[in-house]
Order: structure tokens, then sequence, then C-alpha cells
């Protein structure tokens, strides 16, 4: 079955240091990705996607994601933690459902905490 | 520019009702979708316009949900008859399309459904 996973639900890093939130994927065929991010009280908001190209994404406010074929992973990293990326993160991908349509599919979150 | 919007933000309303909820798309984006996301759940696809196509309602979970998409443009979700299980908070996005690409979304802040 294709999916998504987020396997924490939660990820707690000090402040100033590197950060991971993780996901993997299952789908066929070539994956289009995405990480959004949700401030509380607040929408998604997209950080980056990754279509093809350079397995190392850059997005917004400093975040990048690296494409893994191998290890079907998408994970998202920055290299210094700051208070004020406390969210929740979501990993998306895209998949077909059918007659032509296609759908985002979006992991069950990941709550980061940056500690000060 | 405008982002999409939706409106109302909050709505409580009593078990049996029926509501309707309104989503402003970005201007030009032919794509809008439509989630509901539940505490402690992820986001859970609802359904799916592309400009004039027939809708992708492959995620609406009962037929007491319906969508509609005036103009291509506003689109009101509606929930009949309204159980406690409806509550949670919907969320509409909205994304260009073309030459066969799938863009990423842009999002509503949200309305938060509660049944009382």
């Amino acid at each position: 079955a294709q999916s998504v996973a987020q396997p924490e639900d939660q990820v707690n890093v000090a402040e100033g240091n590197p950060l991971t939130v993780k996901c993997t994927y299952s789908v066929s065929g070539n994956p289009y990705l995405f990480w959004y991010v949700q401030y509380p009280n607040r929408g998604l908001q997209f950080l980056l996607k990754y279509i093809t190209g350079d397995n190392l994404v850059k997005g917004s406010y400093g975040f990048e994601a690296e494409f893994n074929k191998s290890q079907t992973s998408f994970h998202l990293k920055k290299p210094s933690a700051l208070v004020s990326d406390s969210a929740l993160y979501f990993c998306a991908v895209r998949l077909y459902s059918g007659a032509g349509s296609y759908q985002l599919t979006f992991g069950k979150g990941t709550k980061l905490s940056v500690i000060p | 520019g405008a982002g999409v919007s939706q409106s109302p933000s909050n709505k409580v309303t009593e078990k049996g009702k029926d509501v309707e909820l309104r989503c402003d798309p970005i201007s030009g984006h032919t794509a809008l979708y439509w989630y509901r996301q539940s505490l402690g759940q992820g986001l859970e696809f609802l359904i799916y316009f592309q400009g004039n196509s027939a809708p992708d309602k492959s995620g609406l979970p009962s037929d007491r949900f319906s969508a509609e998409r005036t103009g291509g443009s506003v689109s009101t979700l509606t929930i009949q008859r309204t159980q406690q299980e409806d509550s949670a908070v919907y969320l509409c996005a909205s994304s260009r399309t073309g030459g066969g690409l799938f863009y990423e979304q842009y999002f509503g802040p949200g309305t938060r459904l509660t049944v009382t």
C-alpha cells in the first residue's frame, strides 16, 4: 500500500543544535514529496518539496531535506534549531487516486520542541 | 498577495444541525482541496476540485458531507445532520496546475467546528 510515515510523534532538541524530523514513504513510481509546518492555531505552511533533481532540497526558514531513494526517506533537517521552530511538522507524498487525479497524503505529524 | 481565506474561523453547532463552511482560494489557482484535521490525527483528505472536471470525492467520510465549487473559485463544504465525531478543524487548500505538474498547496487558516 502507498503511504507516508513519520515514526516520531515528538522530537525535542536544544536551541542551537541540529535537528532532524524523519519521514519515510512507500509509493510506486517516482515520489513527489513535501514538508509542511503548522504553527499553533494557524494553517499549514509549505516548507519545501522534492520532485526531481538534487537529493538535497533547500526550503524556507533555513530548512532542508534529503531525499534518499534506497532508504525511501525524506528527512527534514536544519543545522541550528531556533526556539521559534517549535511547531508541528507534516511530511506528505503525492498519491494517484484514480481517473487522472492526484492527492497529497500526509503523515500524522511530528511535534518539534526546541528547548532554550 | 491574498492567501486562502476560510469562514467562519470558528463554528459551534448542535448535533443534528447542518453547517456550511466557505473557502476562498488564491486567485488563479485552479485546484482546490478540503481536508479535516482531528485532534491527535493527521490531515484527512476529503475532496478535490480541478477546474471544470468532476471532483474527486473519494475522501468524503459519509453522504452527509458534500461540497461544491462555483465558478471555479469559491467552495462550500456542507455537513448535514452534524454528529459529534464531525468536530475537527476543516482546512482548505489551493494550488496551481498545468503542464502535467503537481504544485504545492497553500492552506487557509481553517474552520474549527465543534458539535455539541
